[in-house]
């Protein structure tokens, strides 16, 4: 089945920084590849999501980018605030016409943005 | 619009009993899935659900039942409760019309469950 590798587990920085954050499947026919981020104590909440046939997407302050061939995708957040400061994980699935996707998880990165 | 709804958000159980888990997905959305989330294994999937019927299951034991209902709301089951299964249990939700943002999926709040 699929597997999701996700680093780093932690990454601090320093507020206005930007924070990067990787992760590589294993299953070259996933083609959906969303990013949550989990506050404490609450459900995961969609921050952004790319499908197999982008390479790159953009939502204000946050980014994603896929490289099929290499099987790996990537957050980007630019000048962080200390809002930000939660855990991410990122997912992959497989699916075709219009099923729903089971989402395979990595295991999540603590960031915490210092002020 | 509202979000995906989980019921009840804590609750308490004894080993060997057992325990429902219910979810009401968002408005329009016809498959519900299920995950569980512990520190040491993080978020894994436990099945999902589509017009009543199980489309995927996940590697747990025959212990997780689940099933939804013709008004796309979904239950989930967990039989003599052991400590390992003390956990964040998570609905998500997601509307397949076969289109490109047919598969986006949002997660409820969660369940907390702690079996002592």
């Amino acid at each position: 089945g699929e597997n999701v590798e996700q680093h780093p587990s932690t990454l601090s920085v320093q507020e206005g920084d930007s924070a990067v954050i990787k992760c590589t499947y294993s299953d070259s026919a996933s083609n959906y590849f969303p990013w949550y981020k989990q506050e404490l104590g609450k459900g995961p909440q969609l921050i952004i999501d790319i499908r197999s046939n982008v390479g790159e997407k953009k939502d204000q302050r946050i980014a994603v980018t896929l490289n099929k061939t290499a099987k790996h995708f990537s957050l980007h957040i630019t000048e962080t605030q200390p809002e930000d400061s939660a855990v991410y994980f990122c997912a992959a699935s497989i699916g075709s016409g219009g099923s729903n996707y089971k989402l395979t998880f990595g295991k999540g990165t603590l960031l915490t943005v210092n002020p | 619009k509202a979000g995906v709804t989980q019921t009840p958000r804590y609750l308490i159980k004894t080993r060997g009993q057992q325990v429902t888990l219910s979810c009401s997905p968002i408005s329009g959305h016809r498959s519900v899935s299920w995950y569980q989330q512990t520190p040491g294994q993080g978020l894994q999937f436990l099945f999902e659900y589509f017009s009543e019927t199980q489309r995927n299951k996940g590697n747990f034991p025959g212990r997780f039942s689940g099933r939804q209902f013709s008004n796309s709301r979904s239950e989930m089951n967990v039989s003599t409760l052991e400590l390992g299964d003390s956990a964040l249990y998570l609905c998500a939700s997601s509307f397949t019309s076969g289109g490109s943002s047919g598969n986006t999926i949002y997660f409820g709040e969660g369940s907390w469950l702690t079996v002592v």
